[in-house]
């Protein structure tokens, strides 16, 4: 079992659907990232959440340290969202590596 | 402000030669981490260093595979004596002087797509 699992693994929604994508770990971790892949490939940190909830524009964080759960929200969602959308964890404390999960590809249809 | 710089963003090797992956951090960060992603899989750590230190390579395979962070210049992942299976993207990434444990954030670069043939 992976450390750290997101679901859904694949989602398709229509421009303006309110996007949920969940991250779920097995290990006690220090912060959490939410990483934005484009589709030429160039990485994005969108995120880093040790506690609580972040907001940044369409785009909502959530964590919950208790559950080792995070989720991350895409409100008003627009084509130009379309992406892999990554969790990754720092798991070791004073360690300093992050753990990533497979990734959501979210692709937005007009 | 640069952000983090990596190249050659697409390099193409026969079996058996050497790949050399540059990476420029951030003005100002003194930490950098490598990591590897294969076709259809997850990214996963290979090394962390700070400026002419490696502090964890607990990623890295074991033979063929050498990181670096000089004093001066680039961090320089090298690979020698490449095989198919080295085929995927390598990502760095650099953190302010304190690192991630200190509530920063982390940045990556645009991607070194090494592919052999």
């Amino acid at each position: 079992k992976n450390e750290v699992e997101q679901s859904p693994q694949n989602l398709t929604a229509q421009e303006g659907e309110f996007i949920t994508i969940n991250c779920s770990y097995s290990v006690g971790i220090s912060a959490l990232h939410w990483l934005q892949q484009h589709p030429g490939g160039g990485i994005v940190s969108l995120f880093m959440l040790s506690s609580g909830k972040k907001k940044h524009g369409r785009l909502i964080a959530t964590i919950n340290i208790q559950e080792k759960h995070s989720s991350l929200h895409i409100t008003a969602s627009h084509p130009r969202d379309s992406a892999v959308y990554i969790c990754a964890v720092d798991s070791n404390f004073g360690n300093e590596k992050l753990t990533f999960g497979t990734g959501t590809r979210l692709t937005i249809i007009p | 402000n640069a952000g983090v710089m990596q190249n050659p963003r697409h390099l193409v090797r026969r079996r058996g030669q050497e790949a050399r992956l540059r990476c420029s951090p951030m003005k100002g960060h003194s930490h950098v981490y490598w990591y590897r992603q294969l076709p259809e899989e997850g990214l996963k750590f290979m090394v962390y260093l700070q400026k002419e230190n490696i502090i964890d390579e607990s990623g890295m395979p074991k033979e063929r595979f050498s990181a670096e962070f000089p004093k001066e210049g680039p961090s320089i992942l090298r690979i020698q004596q490449v095989v198919r299976g080295d085929s995927a993207a390598y990502f760095c990434a650099s953190s302010p002087r304190t690192g991630l444990l200190s509530g920063n954030t982390i940045y990556f670069g645009e991607g070194s797509w090494l592919t052999v043939v």
